[in-house]
């Protein structure tokens, strides 16, 4: 049973446009929420993180909003980029373990 | 990849045949993990470490074994292999020194097919 819920499983955008992923989770000893992005043939690379505490957190074009009510998170990627690319995964920590999302294939139209 | 290394990169091997695979770090982190990657299932966590011989099990450790003697050295043991084992294993460190930080950081994987 996935401890995290990503969607959408894939997603086409014209490049400027703005990719939106949303995860969703039920633990709430989940302490540290990551993304991570992969390029096919790569292992994951850290993109962006968050801790609860936080409602947003903006790194360049990628954004985090954090809904801890909810116990919802989304990443935001503005003006994508054909190197944008890529498949992301959202992620949940608990006592220095990650749960991962099934991941988000994102293709960015030139 | 913060200075981690896997081995073999690729392996195919047949069912039944006992596979290691080796991540090593250069930086003496004390957290490493392995994972499997599989279409639709993100990575999930098979065993992790937090030490020298301490090791504990994760989501999908079952015929999965884990070795750990020195710090920078994580075995990855499939006693007998199976076509269900067949993924793209990639080992993680954690950069937490204690405390709350849980950054991971991952090796650039092995593609392993049982056949």
């Amino acid at each position: 049973q996935q401890q995290v819920k990503q969607s959408p499983q894939s997603l086409i955008v014209q490049k400027g446009g703005i990719s939106i992923i949303n995860c969703a989770y039920e633990n709430t000893a989940f302490d540290y929420f990551p993304w991570y992005q992969q390029f096919p043939g790569k292992g994951p690379a850290l993109l962006i993180a968050i801790r609860p505490d936080v409602s947003e957190k903006k790194e360049g074009r990628f954004t985090i909003s954090f809904n801890k009510s909810a116990k919802q998170f989304s990443l935001h990627i503005m003006d994508s980029q054909p190197g944008d690319s890529a498949t992301y995964f959202c992620a949940a920590s608990d006592d220095y373990k990650l749960s991962f999302g099934a991941g988000t294939t994102v293709t960015v139209r030139a | 990849d913060a200075g981690i290394t896997q081995s073999p990169r690729h392996k195919v091997t047949e069912t039944g045949t006992p596979v290691t695979l080796r991540c090593h770090q250069t930086e003496n982190h004390r957290y490493m993990y392995w994972y499997r990657q599989d279409p639709g299932h993100g990575l999930r966590l098979i065993h992790y470490s937090y030490g020298v011989k301490d090791t504990d099990k994760g989501e999908v450790s079952d015929g999965y074994s884990v070795s750990r003697s020195k710090t920078e050295d994580f075995l990855l043991t499939l006693e007998s292999a199976t076509s269900s084992q067949t993924s793209v294993y990639f080992c993680a460190i954690s950069l937490s020194k204690g405390g709350a930080a849980d950054t991971q950081y991952f090796g650039p994987g092995t593609r392993l097919t049982v056949l």
